[in-house]
């Protein structure tokens, strides 16, 4: 049962456009969501993330949007940069602590220059 | 300052044979965690260690046994390997029970 869902397994967008992933969760006693970015023979580092009790949460070019009445989250990157092509996984944590984290299956961006 | 470490980078076991995956942070974090990430399911958590001395299954335990000696290393072992266990291995830490996580680069490990 996979209770963290990143549909799109893929996604390609031009240099200077929007990149919008997307993650959809059904366990609603998630309250913490993050994104992870993955490059090839790397480990994930830590994106962005945002609590429950907030509906988005901006870094510079990346912005977490999260609509709880329909367990969906997604994230915006503008403007897409070629660098920014990697894996994108979405996380969800619920109370008990990261020991309880959720991974997605993770979206492969490529944004073509 | 490396960071998380993980050693070795890859490996090709035959089945029925054992090793130990280690894993070593130098932020002084109390957390650590072991994860195997396979095609289309994401990353899931083995076992993790709350503090040095302490471990716990996460969600997919079988095959593994973990070891918590000192704070700074976390050691994976499996001990009669099987293909289902080729995956890659991505240990992580953190400073407490909450996110963000710090990853290794990963162990890439084939079993034939």
């Amino acid at each position: 049962d996979q209770q963290v869902k990143q549909n799109s397994p893929s996604l390609s967008v031009q240099e200077g456009r929007i990149s919008i992933l997307n993650c959809d969760y059904t366990n609603s006693m998630f309250d913490y969501f993050l994104w992870y970015k993955k490059y090839p023979a790397e480990g994930p580092t830590f994106l962005i993330s945002i609590s429950s009790i907030k509906d988005k949460n901006e870094d510079g070019r990346f912005t977490v949007f999260l609509n709880k009445s329909a367990k969906h989250l997604s994230l915006h990157i503008v403007p897409s940069q070629p660098g920014d092509s990697a894996v994108y996984f979405c996380a969800a944590s619920g109370p008990g602590g990261y020991q309880k984290v959720t991974f997605g299956t993770g979206t492969k961006l490529q944004v073509i220059p | 300052n490396a960071g998380v470490t993980q050693t070795p980078k890859f490996r090709v076991l035959k089945t029925g044979q054992s090793m130990t995956l280690l894993c070593a942070q130098d932020m002084n974090h109390e957390y650590m965690y072991w994860y195997r990430q396979d095609p289309g399911m994401g990353l899931r958590l083995i076992h993790y260690s709350v503090g040095e001395g302490t471990t716990a299954k996460g969600e997919v335990p079988d095959g593994y046994n973990v070891s918590r000696l000192k704070k700074q290393n976390f050691l994976l072992g499996l001990e009669s390997a099987a293909p289902s266990q080729t995956s890659v291995y991505f240990c992580a830490s953190s400073l407490d029970r909450d996110p963000p996580l710090h990853f290794g680069n990963g162990t890439r490990l084939t079993v034939t």
